[in-house]
């Protein structure tokens, strides 16, 4: 059982748009500690997508965003490419566990 | 752009100890502002992190974890090390060692991961 909550698996046609959840609770994301999303591609090694809630690293594309609101953050894909099919995390901090925690991981699947 | 490279035995038998080493390269692991960390992921499970450690040598861990992990950092070698003393097939994991950022928490360069599995 993941401290942040995401959906297992979503999926989209190329060129459609995709969200992806992750849902903490008062002591991690509602606490006001950012949250990053990273993406793995299969045998490779996690790569950062969002840092602090909304920004991203040089190279990421503009087509991937993140918000966040209250205890919950979301990841959004437009535009979708066969190659953005990978799994998605999202990690924050928890004060309670005085520590990282990471969300379980969701597959996206593009159709 | 920095890389990292864990390197470790793929193999250890239960109530052992699990050592692995991350090299750093194309940077300092002296460059302020980082700390130098261990993640791993059960199969089909969420990442799990493990702990993290400063140039400077202090280091913090999870608290599930901590009575038996330790990290340290040589920094003439540019490496970070993790010891698991006790293992059980419940350690059984994908070992990640990652550059975190200090201010914000997050991790901006990963390693590949090496398997490392508890059996006899």
């Amino acid at each position: 059982q993941s401290v942040l909550t995401q959906p297992p698996s979503v999926s989209g046609a190329p060129g459609q748009g995709v969200t992806i959840s992750c849902t903490g609770s008062s002591s991690n994301i509602g606490a006001g500690y950012n949250v990053n999303w990273y993406v793995r591609l299969p045998g490779t090694a996690p790569k950062l997508l969002i840092y602090v809630n909304t920004n991203r690293p040089s190279g990421v594309p503009e087509r991937f965003s993140g918000s966040k609101s209250g205890t919950s953050a979301s990841l959004a894909i437009t535009g979708l490419q066969a190659e953005d099919g990978a799994d998605y995390f999202c990690q924050s901090y928890d004060s309670s566990l005085s520590g990282v925690v990471f969300g379980g991981g969701t597959k996206l699947t593009v159709l | 752009q920095v890389q990292l490279q864990e390197s470790g035995p793929g193999l250890v038998k239960p109530s052992q100890t699990l050592s692995l080493t991350c090299t750093v390269s194309g940077g300092s692991i002296r460059s302020g502002g980082y700390y130098w960390s261990w993640i791993r992921q059960h199969p089909g499970k969420a990442l799990e992190w493990i702990g993290y450690i400063y140039y400077s040598g202090n280091a913090y861990s999870n608290p599930s974890l901590k009575s038996r992990v330790s990290i340290s950092v040589d920094t003439s070698k540019n490496q970070f090390s993790l010891r698991l003393n006790s293992v059980t097939a419940a350690d059984t994991a994908v070992y990640y060692c990652a550059r975190g950022v200090s201010t914000d928490d997050y991790f901006n360069s990963w390693g590949q991961g090496t398997l490392v599995t508890v059996s006899s």
